[in-house]
């Protein structure tokens, strides 16, 4: 099956920029995600690539991806506190769909 | 408001126990899920409907029984509870053809 792996951890000090980073094992996923989780409470959408692309910036978001060493990343501008969450990358596997995440990677902002 | 709500929102209860987590979006989505995300935070798919359909069903105990009465609705059963059942789940609906899938705020089930 599909492997999706991510650091556990990042800390950054507010105003600095934060790289999230993802390797995945298959391929053949024709979108990749970006979702956010906040303390107790749901996932929401970030943002997301399309598998042809390479880059995809959204305002202070830029997702990287690197098709040949099956790896992607999320770039986060100006890291603010509110942006202190877990980050899971995800794929979408097969023709059903659904949605294969990653290990998740905990972002902490330093004020 | 136009959402994906579940209830209930924490569920305490004692081990071989059944219990119900339903699930329902307004959104007008033909497609439902159900992942399980434990205490490790690691997150992954274990059922899915569209149009009231089982389309995803992984490997998952079959004391979990998913049920959706309709497209708006998919309720979650498990019977015989497990302390490794202990877990948040969450419930997500999507338009078939769309990338995006929203999710509800979780259900947290604690098996005592």
């Amino acid at each position: 099956g599909e492997d999706v792996e991510q650091s556990l951890f990042l800390s950054v000090r507010e105003g600095d920029s934060s790289v999230i980073n993802c390797t995945y094992t298959d391929s053949s996923s024709t979108y990749l995600y970006w979702y956010k989780q906040e303390p107790g409470a749901g996932l929401q959408l970030l943002t997301y690539i399309f598998s042809n692309m390479d880059m995809k910036q959204d305002q202070r978001l830029t997702v990287l991806l690197n098709k040949k060493d099956k790896h992607l990343s999320l770039r986060i501008a100006d890291t603010q506190t509110g942006d202190s969450a877990i980050y899971f990358c995800a794929l979408t596997g097969g023709a059903t769909n659904k949605l294969i995440f990653g290990t998740g990677t905990l972002l902490a902002v330093q004020p | 408001d136009t959402a994906v709500s579940q209830t209930p929102k924490y569920l305490v209860t004692q081990m071989g126990n059944d219990k119900s987590i339903k699930c329902e979006q307004n959104l007008g989505h033909d497609t439902m899920y159900w992942y399980k995300q434990d205490s490790k935070k690691f997150l992954k798919i274990m059922f899915s409907y569209n149009n009231k359909e089982l389309i995803i069903n992984e490997t998952v105990p079959n004391r979990f029984s998913p049920k959706s009465p309709d497209k708006a609705h998919l309720n979650l059963h498990i019977n015989s509870l497990e302390l490794g059942d202990s877990a948040v789940y969450f419930c997500a609906s999507s338009q078939t053809g769309d990338n995006e899938q929203f999710f509800g705020p979780g259900t947290r089930l604690t098996v005592l």
